[in-house]
């Protein structure tokens, strides 16, 4: 089964609003990372955030993690067009094991 | 570096047929990961390696499929015989976790349509 549990499942937005997504979890993590995927290509690595950090950021990218609620959430800011795309968390497992389990992932659609 | 190479890109066959699909790592890394994406199940991992040696297979959906790593270079998932629902798109990716990096490459992706 699914480890992450992302929400929305879709969000459509004007370009230079913020998006947020939120992914939820059930077990202990060592990391939770992001993946973005564009239509029809490979999943790329956009962020990680270890499991002793609550925050973290990359360019427009701002990661949040809440160990006690097995939550994080992902907030690109300004966004535009190009970052119409699906989002998926993937969690790391506690016992180290390189293994991710990835959520269903969110689609964001940035209309120009 | 190249990045994670798949191939082919495209496959289309017959019910019944076997399929190979096949991965070049990114070279140095010590994980190779194989996937399997579908709409209705999402991204699912089928199997992955370290070192060349099968870590966990209990994502292979049952004895027609097998995965082999004969070097840190290749690796090579069969599908044997194929079946309609076989129809997917097939990841492959690899990490460098010796060092504690974690986060995976993916390679462009097979999609697969069994017919």
């Amino acid at each position: 089964s699914q480890q992450g549990e992302e929400d929305p499942q879709a969000l459509s937005i004007q370009e230079g609003e913020n998006a947020t997504m939120n992914c939820s979890y059930k077990t202990s993590i060592n990391n939770l990372q992001w993946y973005r995927q564009n239509s029809g290509r490979g999943l790329v690595h956009l962020i990680l955030i270890r499991s002793n950090e609550r925050e973290k950021h990359s360019g427009r990218l701002r990661v949040t993690l809440d160990t006690s609620k097995k939550s994080s959430s992902l907030l690109i800011t300004a966004s535009r067009a190009a970052d119409t795309a699906s989002y998926f968390c993937a969690t790391g497992g506690s016992s180290n094991t390189g293994k991710l389990i990835f959520g269903q992932g969110t689609t964001l659609q940035v209309k120009p | 570096d190249a990045g994670v190479i798949q191939s082919p890109r495209h496959e289309v066959t017959e019910m019944g047929q076997e399929v190979t699909l096949r991965c070049k790592p990114i070279s140095g890394h010590d994980y190779l990961f194989w996937y399997r994406q579908t709409m209705m199940r999402g991204l699912e991992l089928l199997i992955y390696f370290n070192n060349n040696v099968p870590i966990d297979d209990s994502g292979m959906p049952e004895d027609r499929f097998s995965a082999k790593m004969p070097n840190a270079s290749f690796s090579t998932l069969k599908i044997q015989p194929s079946e309609p629902r076989d129809s997917a798109v097939y990841f492959c990716a690899s990490s460098l976790n010796s060092g504690r990096s974690y986060e995976q490459y993916f390679g462009p992706g097979t999609r697969l349509t069994v017919t």
